[in-house]
């Protein structure tokens, strides 16, 4: 089963407002969340984490939600540009093994 | 210069063949990552290697085998190649501290036919 679901494959907003990109996990002894940031013929880059003992992390447009009783995290983008539009990848880290485990990834298109 | 470079960035092979995928990095890092992306499936785990001595399958090894040369350099080896292992490869690295963050190369384009 899978253990990061980004269960949303595509996300398209208008420039300005805000964006929501949801990620749902099971695997409780995470001790961090990142989200990573994938143009097309580039590899991924690392946006933001959050660590299992914060349930917000922010930076600058950026923030992550962390929601430990449901599950759930959550990234907000605001305002939203159209240089954003990217794949997003979340992923759990457990420092017992030094993995990244990623979710399926989703689609933000931004609208000028 | 990039941190994490990979090469080739484009490869076309036939099935069956023996291929090479090479990593370079100059971030200093001990551990390093082989990934693949397949369209809906996201990043997923080939091996990984903490240092020159350890390595380690990851979720989907088979069909795949690694060499760590160097602090610098770990290598992905398709030993004879099948149409299904065409996807997007990336190497990344990370340090062997406390920080969680991996840093990608570019990417590989493998495509067997």
């Amino acid at each position: 089963d899978q253990q990061v679901k980004q269960n949303s494959p595509s996300l398209s907003v208008q420039e300005g407002r805000i964006s929501i990109l949801n990620c749902d996990y099971t695997n409780s002894m995470f001790d961090y969340f990142l989200w990573y940031k994938k143009y097309p013929a580039e590899g991924p880059t690392f946006l933001i984490s959050i660590s299992s003992i914060k349930d917000k992390n922010e930076d600058g447009r950026f923030t992550v939600f962390l929601n430990k009783s449901a599950k759930h995290l959550s990234l907000h983008i605001v305002p939203s540009q159209p240089g954003d539009s990217a794949v997003y990848f979340c992923a759990d880290y457990t420092g017992a093994n030094s993995k990244l485990t990623f979710g399926k990834g989703i689609t933000l298109s931004v609208r000028p | 210069d990039a941190d994490v470079t990979q090469t080739p960035r484009n490869r076309i092979t036939k099935t069956g063949k023996r291929i090479m995928l090479e990593c370079s990095q100059t971030k200093g890092h001990d551990r390093m990552y082989w990934y693949r992306q397949d369209p809906g499936l996201g990043l997923r785990l080939i091996y990984y290697s903490f240092d020159v001595k350890d390595i380690n399958k990851g979720e989907i090894s088979d069909g795949y085998s690694v060499s760590r040369q160097a602090q610098a350099k770990f290598s992905l080896s398709l030993e004879s190649a099948i149409p299904n292992q065409t996807a997007l490869y990336f190497c990344a690295t990370s340090d062997s501290g406390l920080s969680n963050e991996q840093y990608f190369g570019p990417g590989t384009r493998l495509t067997v036919t």
